[in-house]
């Protein structure tokens, strides 16, 4: 089945910095990816949609201009959280849906624990 | 979907028992997907089995098994002959057809737990 990377796996930063978090889809192309976070023992939420080329679309109350991603090819999206402060400690989880025969698809990164001191 | 409620936080079964996670939800839409969707500790979303609305017959996956009640908005999974390895989160996640946004909405999900 088809497989999407996420890295890194962990990432520790001091509050006020920023990090980027990538995901990767590994052998297929995906037109869109969604990202997700998850507090402990909740469930995922979803933070925005991205399309290949274009803008990212937002849900409610997802600051844009805090999470900021990027999908500028067709295997690659990321997710950088900018000024990070602890609130912002989670799980960040993408989803790639790829076009064509795929399209039906859909398959999870493993998800990126971010925690901020 | 707007809501999607599951409303057993924690279960529990033996192994080779059976066990069921119930799943309601709310959509205005007339065709859309179900989904069940395992998250054990490695927090690798699984896809565990699938449901397209417009059929009636129930998915049935293996050991999994859905029963699909579309008037009343039900979609409980079944688990037959519980291993160890069933032993994870569970999310019931409806995805609507409209538009190309294509989301899933996930519940709130059962902590299913095997024991010998």
């Amino acid at each position: 089945g088809a497989v999407v990377s996420q890295h890194p796996s962990w990432v520790i930063c001091k509050s006020g910095t920023s990090v980027k978090i990538e995901c990767r889809s590994l052998d297929f192309q995906a037109t869109t990816m969604f990202w997700y976070r998850q507090f402990p023992k909740q469930s995922l939420m979803l933070m925005a949609t991205s399309n290949e080329g274009s803008k990212a679309t937002y849900e409610q109350g997802v600051e844009k201009d805090k999470f900021l991603i990027n999908h500028a090819s067709l295997t690659l999206s990321t997710l950088t959280v900018t000024s990070a402060h602890p609130e912002d400690s989670s799980v960040y989880i993408c989803r790639a849906r790829g076009g064509g025969r795929t399209s039906y698809e859909q398959y999870f990164g493993p998800g990126t624990r971010l925690t901020v001191t | 979907a707007q809501t999607v409620t599951q409303s057993q936080p924690e279960m529990s079964v033996q192994e080779a028992e059976t066990v069921t996670l119930s799943c309601t939800y709310d959509t205005s839409e007339s065709n859309y997907y179900l989904f069940w969707y395992k998250q054990p500790p490695s927090r690798q979303m699984i896809l565990v089995i699938r449901q397209e609305a417009y059929k009636q017959q129930n998915a049935t996956e293996n050991r999994f098994s859905v029963n699909f009640q579309k008037a009343a908005k039900s979609f409980s999974l079944k688990i037959s002959d519980s291993q160890l390895g069933d032993t994870a989160m569970y999310f019931c996640a409806p995805r609507e057809l409209t538009g190309t946004a294509s989301k899933l909405t996930f519940g709130t999900g059962t902590r299913l737990q095997v024991t010998l």
